[in-house]
């Protein structure tokens, strides 16, 4: 059975720290996703990845960083975590053909609180 | 401004009967659209797509409709049954582009 898997699906961290999220997936997918949802606005795109060690900006990347390091690993990097962020964080990966037509494998996401 | 529109936050639906859940864009060069249906405490998952040279697609009890001229796409679910009770989520690509942009979601209530 086919998993994107996130480590954590609660997160309390204060105001400034520095916050990490990880996502691996074991489909040896090559693309790999970091969305964020919150309530009326649905899922925006942070950040993604086509390859190890390549990363590109989605649509709201300011305030984040990404590392991929292992085509089975992504992570999302909040370098000084504020309110603001609190939110839904799910991760996807999807198939080595290019381009959104493929389906995307999603996390379970992780509700991260930031006070 | 939000380019691709779920005006129906919610719905409800008797048990066996047709649920039909709406989509709406705004831009014209989206070429390919794609349901997903997000259970609580889950991601969401791949249900349906449909690409701009069709106007209808179906698997099972899904359809899905595209009317380009109208900008608007639907999902039917034929019957609804408890299991389908889920979020709903409507999303558009153009030209292979990695970014979907999303829809807000539709939580769609079945009622026994």
């Amino acid at each position: 059975d086919v998993k994107v898997t996130q480590s954590s699906r609660y997160l309390v961290k204060r105001t400034g720290e520095k916050v990490f999220l990880e996502c691996v997936q074991d489909m040896d997918h090559e693309n790999m996703f970091w969305y964020r949802q919150d309530p009326g606005l649905g899922l925006r795109l942070i950040y993604f990845s086509y390859d190890v060690k390549m990363k590109e900006k989605g649509d709201i990347p300011e305030g984040y960083s990404v590392s991929r390091e292992k085509k089975e690993r992504f992570s999302l990097i909040l370098e000084s975590a504020s309110t603001n962020q609190t939110s839904m964080y799910l991760c996807a990966s999807s198939s080595p053909k290019r381009g959104a037509s493929e389906k995307l494998f999603f996390g379970s996401g992780t509700q991260l609180s930031v006070l | 401004d939000q380019q691709v529109k779920q005006n129906s936050p919610s719905l409800s639906v008797q048990e066996g009967r047709i649920s039909i859940l709406n989509c709406d864009y705004t831009n014209s060069m989206f070429d390919y659209f794609l349901w997903y249906k997000k259970y609580p405490a889950e991601g969401p998952t791949f249900l349906i797509s449909i690409s701009s040279i069709k106007d209808k697609n179906e698997d099972g009890r899904f359809t899905v409709f595209l009317n380009k001229s109208a900008k608007h796409l639907s999902l039917h679910i034929v019957p609804s049954q408890p299991g389908d009770s889920a979020v709903y989520f409507c999303a558009a690509s153009w030209n292979s582009n990695y970014q979907l942009i999303w829809g807000a979601g539709t939580k769609l209530i079945i009622k026994p």
